[in-house]
């Protein structure tokens, strides 16, 4: 079953714009990650947000974790086409040697 | 290697063979996981090794479906007697511990005809 559920399915932005994506999950969590995907193949690890983080910053992303919520969010800033791509949030379970569980995506377009 | 390798990069069978695909993880990576993805869907988690754990199976679909990780290195996806609605790309993931930062595979894609 699915751990973690992105929102939106799809977004579609002019370059130049914000995008936000959200992540829900259902149980506690050591930490939550965001993944990159172009053309179906790998993935690519963007950024790693401990439990017991807030906010974290990367270049041009931010994410953002509320654990009372169960949620997060990734705020790519000033977005260009090379940032057209899916977008998975993967949760890891409270547990020493737990799984990394994927949300369903989001397809996001960035449009020149 | 640089980075997690998987082969065949595509595999074709027919309709009953069976299959099996390799993943060569990091070396010294601890944790290696298989997921599946049909077309435009999310990571369907299999399957997971954590050093020298017994793997969680809770994700095999079926008991056509085995994998082994031999020497805590390569992993092998075993997938017996294969349906079309196994087709597929096949993703392998190792980190360096668990509840880390995971780096992917290319995939292999599989088509069942």
């Amino acid at each position: 079953s699915q751990q973690g559920e992105e929102d939106p399915q799809a977004l579609s932005i002019q370059e130049g714009e914000n995008a936000t994506m959200n992540c829900s999950y259902k149980t506690s969590i050591n930490n939550l990650q965001w993944y990159r995907q172009n053309s179906g193949r790998g993935l690519v690890h963007l950024i790693l947000i401990r439990s017991n983080e807030r906010e974290k910053h990367s270049g041009r992303l931010r994410v953002t974790l509320d654990t009372s919520k169960k949620s997060s969010s990734l705020l790519i800033t000033a977005s260009r086409a090379a940032d057209t791509a899916s977008y998975f949030c993967a949760t890891s379970p409270t547990g020493a040697n737990s799984k990394l569980t994927f949300g369903k995506g989001i397809t996001l377009s960035v449009r020149p | 290697g640089a980075g997690v390798s998987q082969s065949p990069s595509n595999k074709v069978t027919e309709k009953g063979k069976d299959v099996e695909l390799r993943c060569d993880p990091i070396s010294g990576h601890t944790a290696l996981y298989w997921y599946r993805q049909s077309l435009g869907q999310g990571l369907e988690f299999l399957i997971y090794f954590q050093g020298n754990s017994a793997p969680d199976k809770s994700g095999l679909p079926s008991d056509r479906f085995s994998a082994e990780r031999t020497g805590g290195s390569v992993s092998t996806l075993t997938i017996q007697r294969t349906q079309q609605e196994d087709s597929a790309v096949y993703l392998c993931a190792s980190s360096l511990i668990a509840n880390t930062e995971a780096f992917f595979g290319q995939g292999t894609r599989l088509t069942v005809v």
